[in-house]
């Protein structure tokens, strides 16, 4: 069993649709990345977050510690939203990242 | 934020060859990160560079298979050598920058190296 989660591991979406990706971890954590990885490979950190929520444009992400979940929020998608989306954690008393398997996200036109 | 930059961004290499990958960062970092990621899988931990000291490799990497070296408090190399197509992956660099004014982790943007 992974010790990061992400649900779903597709989706499909239209534009304009409001979308949701989970993660979530088994231990304590001191930080939460989200990553948005384009088909080309190149990774973009898109949010730290070690409590509460964050928001940049049209991406909000919040976390909760006591429940060990994180959720990754889009709203009014875009096809150029379409990417891989990745959940990072670094387990406390580390500096080390475990990564989740990560979410595909495609918004259709 | 701080800034990091890799290269190549690419590369397709022969087998039996090796690839040395830089990693660039705008900013002195104490730590520095070498994951590689393979098709469809998630990012693995190969090994912590800290300036000054040998690299530190994760179970399933070798210095043999991966020499790292670290001269400088913004630069870092990752060689991955005698490759097979098994080292077919993305690799990336990522710096901690715990304790300076950023006081978190950054990821540079990758170096997708196909072997033939």
């Amino acid at each position: 069993k992974n010790e990061v989660e992400q649900s779903p591991q597709n989706l499909t979406a239209q534009e304009g649709e409001f979308i949701t990706i989970n993660c979530s971890y088994s231990v304590g954590i001191s930080a939460l990345h989200w990553l948005q990885q384009h088909p080309g490979g190149g990774i973009v950190s898109l949010f730290m977050l070690s409590s509460g929520k964050k928001k940049h444009g049209r991406l909000i992400a919040t976390i909760n510690i006591q429940e060990k979940h994180s959720s990754l929020h889009i709203t009014a998608s875009h096809p150029r939203d379409s990417a891989v989306y990745i959940c990072a954690v670094r387990w406390t008393g580390t500096y080390k990242y475990i990564f989740g398997t990560g979410t595909r996200l495609k918004v259709l036109a | 934020s701080a800034v990091i930059s890799q290269k190549p961004s690419r590369d397709i290499c022969q087998r039996g060859t090796s690839l040395t990958i830089q990693c660039q960062v705008d900013s002195q970092v104490t730590m520095m990160f070498w994951y590689r990621q393979q098709p469809g899988q998630s990012l693995t931990l190969i090994a912590t560079a800290n300036q000054g000291s040998e690299a530190t490799y994760e179970s399933g990497f070798v210095i043999d298979k991966f020499p790292i070296s670290r001269p400088n408090l913004t630069f870092s190399t990752l060689t991955v050598s005698n490759m097979s197509p098994e080292d077919s992956s993305i690799y990336l660099c990522s710096v901690d920058g715990t304790g300076t004014v950023y006081n978190e982790q950054f990821f540079g943007p990758g170096t997708r190296l196909t072997v033939l």
